[in-house]
């Protein structure tokens, strides 16, 4: 069975500080993960994804994320945050080699706000 | 390219109405999946099609919710009757799935259902 914890409901930070959200996963297989982004009234957007290639993995806005198989995290990270960024963000887990569809097993979110 | 398109964006009708939600996913994609957003239980997984064909939905709430695919570029999520409860943001999402769980779902804008 496959879980995801986002281990912050919210996270505040000053315009051009930097921006950590923090997710650990748990896995039986070799992981796929995610992260979204889903601003108001609107749809979850792809942000970055990981499947097994460069465990740093450089997403859209500037954002990247590391995988640490030894932490099991995988945490999203940008160097100096900007208005728009404030959204909610979702980490997400999919376990390769399950066969079939692929479902995805969804973080309960971080809403991130960003402090002028 | 034309994204995943949702209809109705906004739905408000009284309980115990009939409610019918639409889905087109992205062209050439051959996985389909219905959530639903509320504040309380975050985003939920309600049933995922592959090939037109319905894979899990153990995630449907209860007999009054059915879904269906009738061809690769249509679907659609029912609720007959309606109840209060069943108010929230319901996105579909789609994917082209290989079955190595690494291939990301793309979301619609969702339609916002609310129930009076």
């Amino acid at each position: 069975a496959q879980s995801v914890t986002q281990l912050d409901s919210h996270v505040s930070v000053s315009e051009g500080t930097p921006v950590l959200l923090r997710c650990n996963y748990s896995s039986s297989y070799s992981p796929s993960l995610f992260w979204y982004v889903q601003h108001p009234n609107k749809g979850l957007q792809l942000l970055l994804k990981y499947t097994s290639a460069a465990t740093l993995v450089k997403g859209i806005n500037g954002f990247e994320a590391e995988f640490k198989k030894s932490e099991t995290s995988f945490h999203l990270t940008k160097p100096s945050a900007h208005m728009s960024d404030a959204a909610e963000y979702f980490c997400v887990v999919s376990e390769t080699g399950r066969g079939g569809a692929d479902g995805l097993t969804f973080g309960k979110g971080t809403h991130l706000i960003i402090q002028p | 390219d034309a994204g995943v398109i949702q209809s109705p964006r906004h739905e408000v009708t009284e309980m115990g109405q009939e409610v019918t939600l639409r889905c087109k996913p992205i062209s050439g994609h051959n996985s389909l999946f219905w959530y639903r957003q509320t504040m309380m239980r975050g985003l939920e997984l309600l049933i995922y099609f592959n090939n037109n064909v319905p894979i899990d939905d153990s995630g449907m709430p209860e007999d009054r919710f059915s879904a269906k695919m009738p061809n690769a570029s249509f679907s659609t999520l029912k609720i007959q009757p309606s109840e209060p409860r069943d108010s929230a943001v319901y996105f579909c999402a789609s994917s082209l799935a290989l079955g190595g769980g690494n291939q990301p779902q793309h979301f619609g804008d969702g339609t916002r259902l609310s129930i009076l």
